[in-house]
């Protein structure tokens, strides 16, 4: 079955820590894959994605991911967290058809203590 | 300023009361959706417009009916609420129904809506 998994529910992190979040896929074919952020309140904003060509891409506010084909993944990276990063977090994967549905992960919160 | 719109933001109803969340944007988009958003389950779609009448069923369907009669404007309707539909919902939008690197939806802020 397609899923898209992010193990972990809730991260807390020391701000000026760095910071990974997981992001894993199952599906058949290569598919788009992104990252969202939604801040308390608030609708979903793209972080990054992912279509082809490099495998490490750069996104908003710092964060960059990459994708490794081998493991089915797609971990997103801060080197330094600030507070103002504290959101919940979500993976999503989409493909060329298929009525451009996102398939989204469960989503990990982030807390950042001082 | 490129947006999607959604209304109510916030509504508590009642069971059996008939609702509709509105929805429109303004970037001249022909793909729209809507996705509802539970904790533990991430976002899941509910329905899809490819274009004005054309609209399809997404993974959770049941208990919804939305309309395109304009381009702009993808309404949710929610014909009897139930308990198990208190959710926070998000309407999106995209250039066209295909992903490209140009081509990503845009979300709403997002409608919490409760049944009692």
């Amino acid at each position: 079955a397609q899923s898209v998994t992010q193990p972990d529910i809730h991260i807390t992190v020391s701000e000026g820590a760095s910071l990974e979040l997981r992001c894993n896929y199952s599906y058949g074919a290569t598919p788009y894959l992104f990252w969202y952020v939604q801040s308390p309140g608030q609708g979903l904003q793209l972080l990054l994605k992912y279509f082809s060509g490099d495998t490490l891409v750069q996104g908003i506010k710092g964060f960059e991911a990459e994708f490794k084909r081998s493991q089915s993944s797609f971990n997103l990276r801060k080197p330094s967290v600030h507070w103002s990063d504290a959101a919940e977090y979500f993976c999503a994967v989409g493909f060329l058809t298929g009525a451009n549905n996102l398939f989204f992960g469960t989503g990990t919160r982030l807390t950042v203590i001082p | 300023e490129a947006q999607v719109t959604q209304n109510p933001r916030y509504l508590i109803t009642v069971t059996g009361k008939k609702l509709t969340v509105t929805c429109s944007q303004n970037m001249n988009h022909e793909y729209m959706s809507w996705y509802r958003q539970d904790p533990g389950l991430g976002l899941r779609q509910i329905y899809y417009s490819m274009n004005v009448e054309v609209t399809d069923k997404g993974d959770v369907p049941e208990g919804y009916k939305v309309s395109r009669k304009e381009k702009r404007n993808f309404p949710l309707i929610l014909e009897s609420p139930s308990p198990n539909q208190t959710s926070l919902y998000f309407c999106a939008s995209s250039l066209t129904i295909y992903h490209s690197g140009a081509n990503v939806l845009t979300f709403g802020a997002g409608s919490r809506l409760t049944v009692l």
